[in-house]
């Protein structure tokens, strides 16, 4: 089974400062994606980023990119210029590629909580 | 609709009664899923539904718990006797379809709290 941690409960940053979330995962799948999401006070989960495994190139969305290191597995994900509306949990997910025979769960983290500094 | 929506928003509820959340998908979207979030944890798997059918029950913790979906849209998640470790906050996702590229869009969630 998959497993994804993230070792951060808490993180801050000043307000246009630069932060970088860690996210580690255990698979001996080759092919999955992985993902960003971000919680608001909201409560609703939105997509930041996605990764596919197979594509070396880093993703990047906007002011937010991620490290993808498929040996190490770890996909970090950095917040470039921090808005307050940044201010949120962030989870970290994997999926498999395939669901043979069906459908494959996301697998979530236990979530960074970020707040940014005016 | 325009997104994934969930009633009720929060809900009290004593210790022993039932209770229904219930989903409202995304229209068009086939996939619908159902995860609890605790206090400080991650988001747990509770359920899969493709279509009307549900071939993915394995998160669902116990048999107090139960889910159906009807007409491929709407779901409702029904939680018998409740338990104080059953609250959290109850989370809906819907998705085009099965393909595990596909972005899942989350509602706002269920917030149940059981006294």
């Amino acid at each position: 089974a998959q497993t994804v941690t993230q070792s951060q409960p808490e993180m801050s940053v000043q307000e246009a400062e630069t932060v970088t979330l860690s996210c580690t995962y255990d698979t001996s799948e080759s092919d999955y994606y992985l993902f960003w999401y971000k919680q608001p006070p909201s409560r609703q989960m939105i997509l930041v980023i996605r990764q596919e495994a197979y594509k070396q190139q880093n993703a990047t969305e906007n002011r937010f990119s991620v490290n993808f290191q498929k040996a190490a597995k770890s996909f970090s994900l950095k917040i470039s210029d921090s808005q307050l509306g940044d201010a949120a949990m962030y989870f970290c997910a994997y999926r498999s590629y395939y669901s043979p025979g069906g459908y494959q769960k996301v697998t979530f983290g236990t979530g960074t909580k970020l707040q940014v500094i005016p | 609709g325009a997104g994934v929506s969930q009633s009720p928003s929060n809900k009290v509820t004593e210790k022993g009664k039932d209770v229904e959340l219930r989903c409202d998908p995304i229209s068009g979207h086939t996939a619908l899923y159902w995860y609890r979030q605790s206090l400080g944890q991650g988001l747990e798997f509770l359920i899969y539904f493709q279509g009307n059918s549900a071939p993915d029950k394995s998160g669902l913790p116990s048999d107090r718990f139960s889910a159906e979906r009807t007409g491929g849209s709407v779901s409702t998640l029904t939680i018998q006797r409740t338990q104080q470790e059953d609250s959290a906050v109850y989370l809906c996702a819907s998705s085009l379809e099965e393909t595990a590229g596909n972005t899942i869009y989350f509602g706002e969630g269920s917030w149940l709290t059981v006294v």
